[in-house]
């Protein structure tokens, strides 16, 4: 099935510093959609992205759709500890599903 | 937070037993997932549903089944637990499936002993 690759897996950061995850797929996506997972915690989405080069920006965080819809990346301007937790991309699968990355986990020291 | 409910919250079952799992929403939405989340795999999808009556396959069925009799509930079955079935289980729910956001219950940590 259509599967989305997330790098890094790990990220460790002085708090902040800033922060980047990517996501890749070798299919094109319809759309994409990022959720963040606190520790202990259950996945909360962020944000849906549709077209083909957008940019959307929630505060610190930046998202960003690849021209070519099979790439988009997550990109957090001066971390916090509040940031602390496993970010996810998800892009939809052969049927009504989202499949989801492996995420980064993001550990932001003080 | 959405009007989701995972019940068991937590739960210690011996291989071989079987074990349901159930998922209660408030939301009336269509679509009600199954993901299994493990160190270093991420979400993965076990079954989905699309209606009631109305359920799909994800990438990681195998032993497990799903059932949905009406909509406001999706439940899991493990027929015959094993120890690779250790995990923690998220259900999720949306409204119009791959273009909307899902939400996520609180999850069910599952010990296979």
């Amino acid at each position: 099935g259509q599967q989305v690759m997330q790098i890094p897996q790990y990220q460790h950061v002085q708090e902040g510093e800033d922060f980047t995850t990517y996501c890749n797929s070798s299919t094109t996506l319809s759309n994409i959609q990022w959720y963040k997972q606190r520790p202990g915690g259950h996945p909360v989405f962020l944000i849906q992205l549709v077209k083909s080069g957008e940019v959307k920006k929630q505060k610190r965080l930046t998202f960003q759709f690849g021209e070519a819809k099979k790439n988009s990346s997550l990109h957090i301007t001066a971390t916090q500890t509040t940031d602390v937790g496993t970010y996810f991309c998800a892009g939809p699968n052969s049927g009504y599903a989202l499949n989801f990355g492996k995420g980064t986990s993001l550990l932001v020291t003080p | 937070d959405a009007g989701i409910t995972q019940s068991p919250r937590h739960k210690v079952t011996e291989t071989g037993t079987p074990v349901t799992l159930r998922c209660h929403q408030t939301e009336n939405h269509r679509y009600m997932y199954w993901y299994r989340q493990d160190p270093g795999h991420g979400l993965r999808l076990i079954h989905y549903s699309y209606g009631v009556k109305d359920t799909d396959k994800g990438e990681v069925s195998d032993g497990y089944s799903v059932s949905r009799s009406k909509t406001e509930d999706f439940l899991l079955t493990l027929e015959s637990a094993t120890s690779s079935q250790t995990s923690v289980y998220f259900c999720a729910i949306s409204a119009q499936g791959l273009n909307t956001e899902a939400f996520f219950g609180q999850g069910t940590r599952l010990t296979v002993v």
